[in-house]
């Protein structure tokens, strides 16, 4: 079962206005990413991490910020919010194990700028 | 990026037997992923398959990879409404993991 939490599950905000998405995990997994997700369409991948004071961007160009601080913490901001930066936003972290590799996600952050 | 294909839509009606299929470009993969998405929630790992395996059972699922044609699927049986939601496969290479575009499955009482 993974433990990955996402705050908060559903926003509403202003054009212009600062938000950041926390997203926190107990599983102490190095790795960990984020995802925009528009509804029922694929993933794309904005920004992952391989550990502490590591931060890359993804495949998909995103106007976001993320940071690296402690292992299990990873929020993701955004300095001013356009109505364009409306999805789904959803976490993941992922373990190397014995047996596998694998990628446990959120329940993700609905964001809605209007 | 690696390119993982799924098609987009699927109807099957209760209780028959529901198969997803997915293909995928890199043959150095070494996972390969199944992930269900219920409407507003993350998705959620159902199972996966090691490279080196033909077929994966667990319960109601059964994952069957071809590596020679690169294809994956995954066979629900005795589909129930429960089961209506989206379907990712996923695969691992090169340390990185790529999504396909998600199935959506549909259950008809």
């Amino acid at each position: 079962e993974a433990d990955i939490y996402q705050t908060p599950r559903y926003l509403v905000i202003g054009t212009g206005k600062k938000i950041t998405l926390e997203c926190s995990q107990t599983m102490g997994h190095d790795k960990m990413y984020w995802y925009q997700q528009d509804p029922g369409m694929e993933l794309h991948l904005i920004h992952y991490s391989y550990g502490v004071n590591s931060t890359e961007k993804g495949d998909l160009s995103s106007e976001s910020t993320v940071s690296r601080i402690r292992t299990e913490h990873f929020p993701l901001t955004l300095e001013s919010a356009r109505p364009s930066h409306t999805s789904q936003y959803l976490c993941a972290s992922s373990e190397q194990g014995a047996t596998g590799n694998t990628i446990y996600f959120g329940e993700g952050s609905w964001l809605t700028v209007v | 990026g690696e390119d993982v294909e799924q098609s987009l839509f699927l109807s099957v009606r209760e209780g028959d037997s529901s198969v997803i299929n997915c293909t995928y470009t890199d043959s150095s993969s070494t996972y390969l992923y199944w992930y269900k998405q219920e409407p507003g929630a993350g998705l959620q790992l159902l199972t996966y398959i090691f490279s080196n395996m033909d077929m994966k059972q667990d319960q109601r699922l059964t994952v069957l990879l071809n590596k020679k044609d690169k294809h994956l699927s995954l066979r629900i049986a005795d589909t129930q409404t429960g089961d209506s939601a989206i379907y990712f496969c996923a695969e691992m290479a090169g340390n990185q993991f790529y999504f396909g575009t998600g199935t959506s499955l549909t259950v008809i009482p």
